[in-house]
């Protein structure tokens, strides 16, 4: 049973529409992540999130905004789509206690196509 | 910063063989490592991990994995594959980077290909 949700899984859409990719958790994690990657290729971070309200760019550039109103909510946004942004965009969320990490938890991903 | 190589881009076996899919690190002190599977089209899984502890640690559909500090490695095995394990294996390292927050790094990934 799958505690982050990603939509859509697919998604297919037209150079210059503007697009939300949406994820949530429910389990409460303060920290969340998107990560892009792109086919048979590594996961690069391209936004992070530790708590509402907080929002850094990862390590990758991406066009992309985000915003983190909400602890369970972390979306993505694309004002205008590009051929370039064709990806897998996966988001992720982890739980600490100081020091410790208790590992991350990956949504399925969506999958987006700009044609 | 931290680092992850997963030297094998791809790796073929035969069903019912033993599997190791080798990962080394770079962190200045003790990592937190993962084990994470991707199916074609799909999110990541994770197989298991490794905070602190016994070296050797036990996850899932049959996987292990040991971490040996002299050789900054992780590698995972299985005792015997099976069809439905082909995928994408994904080794990845936390660690701390600066500012009181910690990142998750991941290595490009070994491609399971089994043939029956």
């Amino acid at each position: 049973e799958a505690d982050i949700y990603q939509t859509p899984r697919y998604l297919v859409i037209g150079t210059g529409k503007k697009i939300t990719l949406e994820c949530s958790q429910t389990m409460g994690h303060d920290k969340m992540y998107w990560y892009q990657q792109d086919p048979g290729m590594e996961l690069h971070l391209i936004h992070y999130s530790y708590g509402v309200n907080s929002t850094e760019k990862g390590d990758l550039s991406s066009e992309s905004t985000v915003s983190r109103i909400r602890t369970e909510h972390f979306p993505l946004t694309l004002e205008s789509a590009r051929p370039s942004h064709t990806s897998q965009y996966l988001c992720a969320s982890s739980a600490f206690s100081g020091t410790v990490n208790y590992g991350y938890t990956f949504g399925s991903g969506t999958r987006l196509t700009v044609v | 910063a931290q680092s992850v190589t997963q030297p094998d881009i791809h790796i073929t076996v035969s069903e019912g063989a033993s599997l190791e899919l080798r990962c080394n690190y770079s962190y200045g002190a003790t990592p937190y490592l993962f084990w994470y599977v991707q199916s074609p089209g799909q999110g990541l899984q994770l197989l298991l991990k490794y905070f602190s502890g016994d070296t050797l640690v036990q996850g899932i559909k049959g996987f292990e994995a040991e971490f040996k500090r002299s050789q900054s490695s992780f590698n995972l095995r299985k005792p015997s594959v099976h069809w439905s394990d082909a995928a994408e294996y994904f080794c990845a390292v936390v660690g701390y980077s600066g500012a009181g927050s910690y990142q998750l790094t991941f290595g490009k990934g070994t491609k399971l290909s089994v043939i029956p």
